[in-house]
Formats: C-alpha cells, structure tokens, sequence
C-alpha cells in the first residue's frame, strides 16, 4: 500500500541549530500539508503546497521556517534557527487532488526535540 | 479560524464495551474523516464521509456524517486492548482546508 515517507523520524538538536524534515508524498497526489502536532493536540497546519506552489503558508512563521516543493513531488521543511518551542511532532501529509471528495494521509512524523 | 469541538477528551472503559465518540463544528463541512493515532505514530485514517447522512463502517468502526453537516459521530464496537490510542477528527471546508479536533484519547482495560 503506498504511505507517505518521511525522515528522519527522530531528530534531536540544540538551539539555534538548523533541522531538515524530507517529505515524499504518495505517487500522484498533488497536494502536500506540513502539520505540526503539539502533545495532546491536533495537527496545526503549516504549509499547504499545490503541485510546486505554496497555496497557503500564513501560519508559517517565516523568519524561521522555510519549505520547498522544488519539481511538485518530494518537499523539505526546514527551521534555521531551531527555538525550545518548536520541539513538536512535524507531520506530512498528502492527498490527490484539490476538490471535494479527497482523503488526506499522513506519514509516520519526525519528532523534533529541541535542547 | 474554524473549531472542532471534539468529546469527550478521554475515554476509560472495559474491553467489550462499545465506544461513542463525536465533533462539532460551528461550520459546515464538505467531508469528515476520522483518524486514529498512537504513540510517537502519524495519524491513520480510519473511515472518510462524504455526504450528509451518510453511514460507514469500517469493521466494528462506524462513522456518522451529520445531517446538519456540522457534526459526525465515531462508533467502536465490542472494544478490544488494541483499540487504544488517540482518536482524531477532520472537517474539510470549502476552501480547501481541513480542520483538525483535539482528540479523544482511548483507554482499554482488559
């Protein structure tokens, strides 16, 4: 059954370092999502890609944050510098197409813990 | 923006018992889906509604779409150990969004 990959699933860092998340969606689905998950929470949305273009990135915090979809397939999510409170649960998730009638799966995460 | 207001927020039964869970929303959704998630886990999607009214089981999973299209319901059935975990809805708007509830966090005593 095809799955959303992610990696790394784990990752910890010290402050004001840099952190990568890689994200490869299922095959053919346009759309991707970049979530973050707080304990005990539901997803927050992040990032929304549309084939390469970002549709909706208002709750990105930009001055820290950056994602990418170069060629409308795999994307990567990074923070530059890393802050205490971004350690959270990064998720990807992706889903065919952009009208009704669509399911969204997700990957597996990366835990992000900050020191 | 939109809230789902999911309940209730935990959940301690006995195994074999049957399980309700629901969400609210202040908005009309086109599609709810539910998820369940474990520990350190993606969440994983479980059943997915399309049409107000609509009825669909997954195994002893059944979900409700509400006639209102601002609620839906997830039932689990005769409860097993492996039920456990965090149970997650999703509302897809008009615009292209989903919203996500607080979760349910399931709990099952052998």
């Amino acid at each position: 059954e095809a799955e959303v990959a992610q990696s790394p699933r784990y990752k910890i860092t010290e402050k004001s370092q840099a952190v990568a998340f890689w994200c490869d969606p299922i095959s053919g689905h346009a759309t991707l999502y970049w979530y973050r998950q707080i304990l005990g929470q539901g997803p927050e949305l992040l990032v929304q890609f549309q084939d390469e273009s970002v549709v909706d990135d208002s709750q990105l915090p930009k001055d820290r944050f950056s994602a990418e979809r170069l060629k409308g397939v795999d994307s990567t999510l990074k923070i530059q510098p890393a802050e205490l409170g971004d350690s959270a649960m990064y998720l990807c998730a992706s889903r065919r197409g952009t009208g009704g009638n669509g399911e969204l799966f997700f990957g597996e995460g990366s835990r992000l813990t900050v020191l | 923006g939109q809230q789902l207001n999911q309940s209730p927020q935990s959940m301690f039964i006995q195994e074999g018992e049957d399980v309700s869970m629901n969400c609210t929303s202040s908005s009309i959704f086109n599609t709810w889906l539910w998820y369940k998630q474990e520990p350190g886990e993606g969440p994983v999607l479980l059943i997915a509604l399309y049409k107000a009214g609509e009825l669909t089981s997954n195994g002893r999973l059944t979900a409700q779409f509400g006639i209102t299209r601002k609620d839906s319901f997830l039932n689990i059935s005769a409860s097993i150990p492996s039920d456990v975990g965090i149970y997650f809805c999703a509302g897809w708007d008009n615009f292209n969004k989903f919203y996500f509830g607080s979760g349910t966090k399931l709990n099952v005593k052998p």
